[in-house]
């Protein structure tokens, strides 16, 4: 079956470095995604990697390991609008664009 | 347009009611989704359009959904004899190219009562 797995809830502080994990078991991989969604909007597109490795935009970077079905978001500096609905996706093997989505982690920026 | 819009932003119906629900993409976009956010959930893939190709309706979740995109453009998802278990947030994206490249509507939110 198609699984893609994250925790549900995590808490930071302001300032402060956090990592968002995602496991996916697909029967394809064409891409894994990186969505923000901020509660009662629509989720808009933070990374997409492809190829095995690191890919740093700003603040926001995104690793992924093919070989263990295994990626990450790193947020730096948070800051308190970084407070939203991560949400992490996986294009399969058909490449059509439909992708299969992960249930969210919901991260809560503190002061 | 700008963006993808869709319309209504909210909607309360009764149970067994039909709801349509509209979706317009982004100028020139090709391919079109619909997927289904329910509280607490993640997004769940329900019907895809790609050009003048037959949909893929593999997530339609029974056959009270159905989905239809005119001239390529405007979609409209239509749920009929709504259930209680159909509220949710049902949003629309569109893409030039793919995963690649979505951009997703502010959804509409359904609420059957």
């Amino acid at each position: 079956g198609q699984n893609i797995d994250q925790p549900t809830e995590m808490t930071a502080t302001e300032g402060a470095i956090v990592q968002i994990n995602c496991t996916y078991q697909t029967s394809g991989f064409n891409g894994l995604f990186w969505y923000q969604q901020h509660a009662g909007e629509a989720p808009t597109f933070l990374s997409y990697n492809v190829l095995d490795g690191l890919e740093e935009k700003g603040r926001f970077s995104s690793f992924l390991s093919r070989s263990k079905g295994y990626s990450y978001l790193l947020l730096k500096e948070l800051q308190m609008k970084d407070s939203a609905s991560y949400l992490c996706a996986v294009e399969g093997s058909s490449n059509t664009g439909k992708l299969i989505f992960g249930q969210g982690t919901t991260l809560q920026v503190k002061p | 347009g700008a963006g993808v819009s869709q319309s209504p932003s909210n909607k309360v119906t009764e149970k067994g009611k039909d709801v349509e629900l509209r979706c317009d993409p982004i100028s020139g976009h090709t391919a079109l989704y619909w997927y289904r956010q329910s509280l607490g959930q993640g997004l769940e893939f329900l019907i895809y359009f790609q050009g003048n190709s037959a949909p893929d309706k593999s997530g339609l979740p029974s056959d009270r959904f159905s989905a239809e995109r005119t001239g390529g453009s405007v979609s409209t998802l239509t749920i009929q004899r709504t259930q209680q278990e159909d509220s949710a947030v049902y949003l629309c994206a569109s893409s030039l190219y793919g995963g690649n490249g979505y951009t997703f509507g502010s959804g509409t939110r359904l609420t059957v009562v």
